[in-house]
Formats: C-alpha cells, structure tokens, sequence
C-alpha cells in the first residue's frame, strides 16, 4: 500500500531557531502534499497544499514567511518552522493522496513539534 | 467558507451502538470521508461516501446526503479500543481534505 515517512516524530527546539519536518511518499510519486497542524484536543487544520515544482498554496491565516514548504521533487515535502516560538508548539501531520486511487489520502505519522 | 461540525465529545457502553453526526458547508464536494486518530498518532480511514446512502464495513458504517449536507457514522458492538477521536472530512473541488470538529468518543465498561 501507498506509504509515507514523516520524519522527525519529535523535535524539541529552542525558540527562535528553525526546524525542518520531511515528508516522504515511499512507494508512489506525490505531485501533491498537505501540511496540517493539529492543537491538543482539536482537529486537523490545513495550513497549506504543496505543489511539485511550484509554490505551495496556504490557507488563509497562514503566514507564508513563518511556514515554509518546499516541494521540490516527486516525493518529497518539507515543512519549515522558523524563528519557532511557543505557540507553535503542535502536532503537525502531512498526507498524499496517490494517484493510482480515486479517494485514498496516505497520512505521515504526524511530528510533536515542541518549543522551549 | 468551509464548515464541517460535529459534537465534541461523546460517551457509550461496551457492546452498544453510537452514531457521531457531522453536517457539512463545503465550496465543492467530491466525497467524505471518516477516520478514528487516537492521541498522538496519524488518523486512520475508516470509510468513504461519494453517493447517498450507506456504506457498511463489519462493525462500521456511514451514511451520506448530499442534500442535507449530512453524514453519520455508526459504530456497533462497542468495544474498549473504540475510544478515540472520529474525524468527518471533506474533499472539496480543489482536491483538498477539510477536516471537521472531531468527535471524541469514550467508551465504559
């Protein structure tokens, strides 16, 4: 089955520096990820789409300059935290969705992003 | 906007039967879908509905109207490991995954 890697699972950082989550489709080309975030006791919110060789597209409320993503090849998505402050600190989680299959969205394990 | 509401929080026995509603406002449709993520983990599938009616898997089963922009999920049986949170979402015409409220349900012996 369609499998990906999200790496690392947890990250203690300090704040102002920056962190780099990986997202990988193992066994399928993802021309297409999503970042979603995800505060104790709430559901996932989508902070933006990441687009293959072009910019990603972010939700509304979404800073861009803060959230970077980089797609720069079929399967793989990083996520960029920067200048990480304290209420950043979250569960952040990414997914495809392979082409082969017409609904079947493949979550990464998720990363406990926490900042001190 | 995107709005996709359920209760928050639910409690049942084990071996009953509870049913997590989720009403829907979406720019777009093209399916919904039902995962369980327990704390800390990815969520995963449970069930898919793009037309109406019920789609059952053992002991799960959803249910969709698309005039109503409504769905529910039914859990039978009840069992301890049923504890978890119950995610609807919504894949809109932008191929985008919009996630409810989640619901998250406590089961007792």
């Amino acid at each position: 089955g369609a499998v990906v890697s999200q790496h690392p699972s947890r990250v203690i950082c300090k704040s102002g520096t920056s962190v780099k989550i990986e997202c990988r489709s193992l066994d399928f080309q993802a021309t297409t990820m999503f970042w979603y975030r995800q505060f104790p006791k709430q559901s996932l919110m989508l902070m933006a789409t990441s687009n293959e060789g072009s910019k990603a597209t972010y939700e509304q409320g979404v800073e861009k300059d803060k959230f970077l993503i980089n797609h720069a090849s079929l399967t793989l998505s990083t996520l960029t935290v920067t200048s990480a402050h304290p209420e950043d600190s979250s569960f952040y989680i990414c997914s495809a969705r392979p082409s082969s299959t017409n609904y079947g969205y493949t979550f990464g394990s998720g990363t406990r992003l926490t900042v001190v | 906007g995107q709005n996709i509401d359920q209760p928050t929080e639910m409690t049942a026995t084990e071996g009953a039967i509870v049913q997590i509603n989720c009403t829907y406002q979406t720019s777009g449709f093209n399916g919904l879908f039902w995962y369980q993520q327990h704390a800390g983990e990815a969520p995963t599938f449970l069930s898919y509905n793009v037309l109406d009616g019920l789609e059952e898997k053992g002991r799960f089963s959803s249910f969709l109207s698309r005039s109503k922009g409504y769905s529910y999920l039914l859990l039978k049986e009840l069992q301890m490991k049923d504890s978890a949170s119950y995610l609807c979402a919504v894949r809109d015409n932008t191929d985008k995954l919009i996630f409810g409220t989640g619901t998250r349900l406590q089961v007792f012996p």
